[in-house]
């Protein structure tokens, strides 16, 4: 059974990069056609997509996040990262990581990121 | 891209139907078949209930349908209970190099 797990800082100051990792277990990054991606949602706010990986390596990012985005794999560790560079308060958020087909998604248990000084 | 347009809220007594609306552009909701719907309980991870417009997950009632006319899609729930009480989220695909568009969230309250 598919399995994902944020893990990462729950607190980063202002101007520094956010960084999270997420782990997947009952399926390979490497082996299967999906994309792996990050959601976030701010406190009391909506879902708002990040960006995804596909197995292949194509990344794709929100247009309004593309210039302070990365999102990448490690597929000897079976993991996926997000960075997010020059985080404001406007950053804090429940993120979450999600393997997805098009946009049917299975997602993780998702992570709390406060960003403040 | 603008996000999905939903109704901030929506509202039904037990035991009656509801509709969510998602309306998007020719360029995602109307130019896929790739539409997913999503229920959030507070606090928790969203839950697929629909994918790819009208199809639902092993485990979800029959309750929850979709389906889609033009650029906009639809999730119905019928026979309201209590448990259906939370926030509805639908998703599509897009074209370009976006991926993914979410709608703003409906607030789905069982008086």
């Amino acid at each position: 059974q598919l399995q994902l797990q944020e893990s990462g800082p729950g607190l980063v100051k202002p101007s520094e990069t956010l960084s999270l990792t997420c782990t997947v277990s009952g399926d390979s990054i490497s082996s299967s056609s999906y994309y792996w991606g990050w959601i976030r949602q701010p406190p009391g706010k909506g879902l708002e997509w990040i960006g995804s990986v596909y197995f292949s390596g194509s990344t794709y990012y929100n247009p309004s996040l593309r210039s302070r985005v990365t999102v990448s794999v490690d597929t000897s560790k079976n993991q996926f990262s997000l960075k997010l560079r020059s985080v404001t308060a406007a950053d804090t958020a429940v993120y979450y990581c999600t393997r997805h087909i098009y946009v049917k998604m299975v997602w993780g248990q998702g992570n709390l990121v406060t960003v403040s000084s | 891209q603008s996000a999905l347009t939903q109704p901030a809220s929506v509202s039904g007594s037990p035991g009656q139907s509801i509709t969510i609306s998602c309306t998007g552009t020719s360029s995602d909701v109307g130019g896929y078949n790739y539409v997913s719907w999503y229920r959030q309980h507070p606090g928790k991870a969203p839950k697929l209930m629909i994918y790819d417009v009208s199809n639902r997950p092993s485990g979800v009632s029959n309750r929850f349908s979709g389906s889609k006319s033009g650029n906009t899609a639809s999730l119905t729930i019928s026979g309201l209970q209590a448990e259906d009480e939370a926030d509805y989220y639908c998703s599509s695909y897009t074209s370009g190099s976006t991926l993914v568009l979410f709608g703003g969230g409906t607030k789905l309250t069982v008086l």
